[in-house]
């Protein structure tokens, strides 16, 4: 059965750096999520995205981050300077159409020293 | 504002017990809502929605508007069901997820 992946699972990265998480969606999925989950806190939505569009993003989704689909397959988030609070567990989703079950990712754990 | 609310962090039941895990949304509007479990070292997957009407591994749920619930229930409780449970609810195209429940299951 195919599965959301994300790469990598654990990154770990300096205040003030960029960091990139990768996400490979389900193949014929067309709209791309992603989410995050600050330890012992609720998952909450951060963005998602639709033909090559942001369709919707929440207040914490400011100019620090970013997502793009570079290519066919991947679908990004970019955070442009790290804060230590944006440690958290950031899970990509993907689903066929927006009605449709959305698939998680298994995460990847960002850690910002 | 939308919202949805578990009470409990941790359940412990009896193997064998009945189990109930409460959540009680906040929308206005029609709600479109779900059970998402996570096992251990697993990604989150949908365990049921509320559309359906299904029972998935013997779990139900019955959308209770009166009261704004939406309780998971199995009658009885098995060792696999430890997991951590979020109910969760659909707006346009976002989930809004509860803090979730962790669900112990003893022996």
């Amino acid at each position: 059965e195919p599965e959301v992946t994300q790469t990598p699972s654990h990154q770990v990265t300096q205040m003030g750096q960029e960091v990139i998480l990768r996400c490979v969606p389900i193949s014929n999925h067309l709209y791309f999520y992603w989410y995050r989950q600050i330890l012992g806190q609720k998952v909450e939505f951060l963005v998602s995205f639709y033909n090559n569009e942001i369709s919707e993003k929440s207040e914490i989704f400011d100019d620090q981050f970013s997502v793009e689909r570079p290519d066919g397959s991947n679908f990004t988030l970019k955070i442009r300077s790290t804060k230590l609070e944006d440690s958290a567990m950031y899970f990509c989703a993907s689903s066929r159409q927006v009605t449709y079950e959305q698939y998680f990712g298994p995460g990847t754990r960002l850690t910002v020293t | 504002a939308q919202r949805v609310t578990q009470p409990e962090k941790l359940l412990s039941v009896f193997k064998g017990a009945p189990v109930e895990l409460k959540c009680n949304y906040s929308y206005s509007g029609s709600p479109e809502l779900f059970w998402y479990v996570q096992y251990s070292r697993q990604r989150l997957q949908l365990l049921l929605r509320h559309i359906s009407r299904e029972s998935i591994k013997g779990f139900t749920a019955d959308l209770n508007k009166g009261e704004t619930s939406f309780h998971l229930k199995k009658p009885f409780a098995q060792e696999e069901d430890s997991a951590m449970y979020y109910c969760a609810l659909k707006r346009d195209d976002k989930i809004i997820f509860g803090k979730g429940t962790r669900l112990h299951i003893l022996p």
